[in-house]
């Protein structure tokens, strides 16, 4: 299957630093991305839909101003967690949507995860 | 928040039994993907499901796209102790504006 790579894995920043994660289409191009957080033993929350050339779609709930969202091509999404709080610490995980062939319908493949801690 | 109900939550069998876990939902979908996470890392999709009706296979994972389109199901015969983790369905419709919405999870346990 399609691969989605996010970096960095893990990542430790201090209070009121930012910190930008990047969530990369491998081997195909993704016209649209999509950031989840995700807290212990839960589901995936989404938080917002990234999509390429354009402003991101942002859940209820999710400040935009704080977690900001670039789709600069069509392989590469960035969000940046602006003045990080340690509330902030928690699983982000992107997501990319693959458009298939026409006898075949969208799949969506996900990145391994960023763990952010915020001390 | 989540729009399918995804049962059973959890379960606790012995290896080599068969699996069994579905999503069921009161809107329709026009895609079935069913995911596998282990803990710390993103998930892994498993199957994917086009069409009403459609089987497939994937090794000693089987899952069923709902004729009504409301519905799927996941089977893994013959389960090992690597079937261990959280297995999410999650669907694609136009009335979410095509972003994917998930179940809650079941977390499968294997006793070796």
């Amino acid at each position: 299957g399609a691969v989605v790579s996010q970096h960095p894995s893990r990542v430790i920043c201090k209070s009121g630093t930012s910190v930008k994660i990047e969530c990369r289409s491998l081997d195909f191009q993704a016209t649209t991305m999509f950031w989840y957080r995700q807290f212990p033993k839960q589901s995936l929350m989404l938080m917002a839909t990234s999509n390429e050339g354009s402003k991101a779609t942002y859940e209820q709930g999710v400040e935009k101003d704080k977690f900001l969202i670039n789709h600069a091509s069509l392989t590469l999404s960035t969000l940046t967690v602006t003045s990080a709080h340690p509330e902030d610490s928690s699983f982000y995980i992107c997501s990319a949507r693959e458009l298939g062939p026409s006898r075949s319908g969208n799949t969506i493949y996900f990145g391994e995860g960023s763990w952010l801690t915020v001390v | 928040g989540q729009q399918l109900n995804q049962s059973p939550q959890s379960m606790f069998i012995q290896e080599g039994e068969d699996v069994s876990m579905n999503c069921t939902s009161s809107s329709i979908f026009n895609t079935w993907l069913w995911y596998k996470q282990d803990p710390g890392e993103g998930p892994v999709l498993l199957i994917a499901l086009y069409k009403a009706g459609e089987l497939t296979s994937n090794g000693r994972l089987t899952a069923q796209f709902g004729i009504t389109r409301k519905d799927s199901f996941l089977n893994i015969s013959a389960s090992i102790p690597s079937d261990v983790g959280i297995y999410f369905c999650a669907g694609l419709s136009g009335e979410y504006g095509n972003k994917l919405v998930f179940g809650a999870g079941t977390i499968l346990r294997v006793k070796s």
